[in-house]
């Protein structure tokens, strides 16, 4: 079956620090991946997304997410963790990517959490 | 401003008792999809719609309706809540698909007692 995990509930860093946040996926062909944060009471926003090309993908405030297709990873990295960056981070994967009525599966989520 | 908008915020409400929960978007997007939000369970996935009256079953559909009569609005509808139904509800909206990135609306907390 198809699926997407996340395999922390919690990641504590020091503000300051870098910061991973782990996701890997069980899907066949070549996904599109993507990564959500949603602040407190606040919807799900986009932060990027990998699609072909470059493992290395930059997107909103800073983060970047490296897509390693041996090991169907997509981890979302920061180099210095902000207290701002505290929320709770998805994880998704559309398995037929480029479809209009592709599918997508979310991860469980992952609280970041970042310590002054 | 861009957005979609979700009302209400947050719902009390009985076994039984009809409700619906309004969402509008005014990106011009063809897609718009209903989310759960459940802990430990993420984002599950309950109807979509790929334009005006095309509508499809998503993940967990049982228990809620949709319609699409216009492009801008796609309304969730309960018949019959049951606390099982109890939730965090998002809608979002995309250009033509999820694979062009969702904008999700603020959600609407039920609850159903």
């Amino acid at each position: 079956a198809q699926s997407v995990a996340q395999p922390e509930d919690q990641v504590n860093v020091a503000e300051g620090n870098p910061l991973t946040v782990k996701c890997t996926y069980s899907v066949s062909g070549n996904p599109y991946l993507f990564w959500y944060v949603q602040y407190p009471n606040r919807g799900l926003q986009f932060l990027l997304k990998y699609i072909t090309g470059d493992n290395l993908v930059k997107g909103s405030y800073g983060f970047e997410a490296e897509f390693n297709k041996s090991q169907t990873s997509f981890h979302l990295k920061k180099p210095s963790a902000l207290v701002s960056d505290s929320a709770l981070y998805f994880c998704a994967v559309s398995p037929r990517g480029g479809s209009s009525a592709s599918k997508i599966i979310f991860g469980s989520g992952t609280r970041l959490s970042i310590r002054p | 401003e861009a957005q979609v908008t979700q009302n209400p915020r947050y719902l009390i409400t009985v076994t039984g008792k009809k409700l619906t929960v309004t969402c509008s978007q005014n990106m011009n997007h063809e897609y718009m999809s209903w989310y759960r939000q459940d802990p430990g369970l993420g984002l599950r996935q309950i109807y979509y719609s790929m334009n005006v009256e095309v509508t499809d079953k998503g993940d967990v559909p049982e228990g809620y309706k949709v319609s699409r009569k216009e492009k801008r609005n796609f309304p969730l509808i309960l018949e019959s809540p049951s606390p099982n139904q109890t939730s965090l509800y998002f809608c979002a909206s995309s250009l033509q698909g999820p694979d062009y990135g969702y904008t999700f609306g603020s959600g609407t907390r039920l609850t159903v007692v």
